[in-house]
């Protein structure tokens, strides 16, 4: 299965900045999931990003407070702008197994907290 | 939508006991269902995958089955140890798309 490198690991914010989470794939990959977990809460899907065109966003989720960038097949960003104490949480990438019967991977996961 | 339950939110054994972790999901159009182990403020760790076309996957002391007919699957763990204690977590994928449902998941604890 994909190894996926997730950076950072953790990070404390001011509220009103913005952070850069980045995923790197040891694979080509068609798409990359960026995934978000409230305290307490299990995973909610943020958005779908494919190389070569727009991300996806689910319901509730917007591209001006979540941008993504995918500039090639095995690299994604997601950024949390204008963060406030309501967006700490654990951001969270993850990828297909190819193929796919093989599942889905996950990276190790970004532990914001916003201040 | 598919809905997916975890039954119970946390379970806490003395070492050596047997745990069993239930979920259940709404929509039986399944393509798979993956068990994944998460530790405190960390990722997920996939555990076992199940086909729809399949019945039970086993690795090491783990077992998972799945009744795709009745939305339910179980994860069993044989022998607890205290390394067992995380949070697991139940998806589904469906047959028709691409996006896993999550459960809330089981938090275990498991006492030495």
């Amino acid at each position: 299965s994909a190894v996926i490198s997730q950076k950072p690991s953790r990070d404390i914010c001011q509220r009103g900045t913005s952070l850069t989470i980045q995923c790197q794939v040891d694979s080509q990959v068609t798409m990359m999931f960026w995934y978000r977990q409230q305290p307490g809460q299990s995973l909610t899907l943020i958005a779908t990003a494919n190389q070569g065109s727009e991300a996806t966003y689910e319901s509730g989720f917007v591209i001006d407070k979540f941008p993504i960038s995918r500039p090639n097949l095995t690299f994604s960003t997601l950024t949390v702008s204008n963060m406030s104490p309501e967006d700490s949480s654990i951001y969270l990438c993850s990828v297909e197994g190819r193929p796919m019967d093989y599942g889905y991977t996950f990276g190790s996961g970004t532990r914001l907290t916003v201040v | 939508k598919q809905e997916v339950t975890q039954i119970p939110a946390a379970l806490s054994v003395p070492e050596g006991e047997n745990l069993v972790l239930n979920c259940s999901f709404t929509d039986s159009a399944i393509y798979n269902l993956q068990w994944f182990r998460q530790d405190p403020g960390k990722g997920l760790t996939s555990l076992l995958l199940i086909q729809s076309s399949q019945r039970e996957q086993t690795s090491g002391r783990l077992n998972a089955s799945l009744d795709k007919s009745s939305g339910r699957s179980t994860l069993y763990i044989a022998a607890s140890q205290p390394g067992d204690s995380a949070t697991y977590l139940c998806a589904v994928r469906g047959s028709n798309d691409y996006k896993l449902s999550f459960g809330a998941g089981t938090t275990v604890t498991v006492r030495a």
